[in-house]
């Protein structure tokens, strides 16, 4: 079974502040994305990154940064943290067509 | 642009009757179209996938037939089950791209 880790699971942070969310993927997926997930909105492509060293913008990547450092981490930065970037995060790694993708347990932040 | 469309935010059923889900899409590529599932407090799951013009594709009990001339691929049971009280979006990819992009997700709950 594939397997997607986040870290960390919850998170609150203040407005203004620098939030890390983690991903770590041992399918040895080349690809390998963050979205997030809103009541009304479905999931919305943040960033994807095809391999190590890449990352790509997504179709939301205002106020967020992404860092993909090896094969396996894919990491999501948010410089500056503000209430309406509260969610709950979700990190996926896809095969190499990005068809099935293996989503991890996701993250829930929320900026005060 | 490329879009999922998903008319019903929220359905709910008695147990044993059934369901269909629509699902919309547009695009001027090659479509390939998912249904993912949620259920909840879990990550989002493949349920079942499709390229083939007028070909039903089905995966535990569910069923999907992509038709091409009217850009659907709406999500059926004959038959719910309470464990089938869930988040399902549909999603989109086009031919040259590895990105999906989800509709809005339908919440199904399915009542005794």
């Amino acid at each position: 079974e594939a397997a997607v880790t986040q870290s960390p699971r919850n998170k609150v942070a203040v407005t203004g502040g620098k939030v890390t969310l983690s991903c770590n993927q041992t399918n040895n997926h080349n690809n390998m994305y963050w979205y997030r997930q809103d009541t009304g909105h479905g999931l919305r492509l943040i960033h994807y990154s095809y391999g190590a060293g890449s990352t790509e913008k997504g179709d939301i990547p205002d106020g967020y940064k992404a860092s993909r450092p090896s094969q396996e981490n894919f990491s999501l930065i948010l410089e500056l943290a503000t209430p309406s970037q509260t969610s709950v995060y979700f990190c996926a790694s896809g095969d190499a067509k990005g068809d099935t993708q293996y989503f991890g347990p996701g993250t829930r932040l929320l900026v005060l | 642009g490329d879009s999922v469309t998903q008319t019903e935010g929220l359905v709910t059923l008695t147990k044993g009757l059934p369901v269909m889900l629509n699902c919309t899409y547009q695009t001027t590529y090659s479509p390939f179209l998912f249904w993912y599932v949620q259920h909840l407090n879990e990550a989002p799951k493949l349920l079942l996938k499709s390229s083939t013009d007028n070909k039903r594709t089905e995966h535990q009990g569910f069923y999907a037939t992509l038709h091409k001339s009217s850009s659907s691929f709406h999500l059926q049971k004959s038959s719910v089950q309470l464990s089938d009280s869930a988040l399902y979006f549909c999603a989109l990819r086009m031919s040259n791209y590895n990105v999906l992009y989800f509709g809005s997700g339908t919440k199904l709950t399915v009542e005794p």
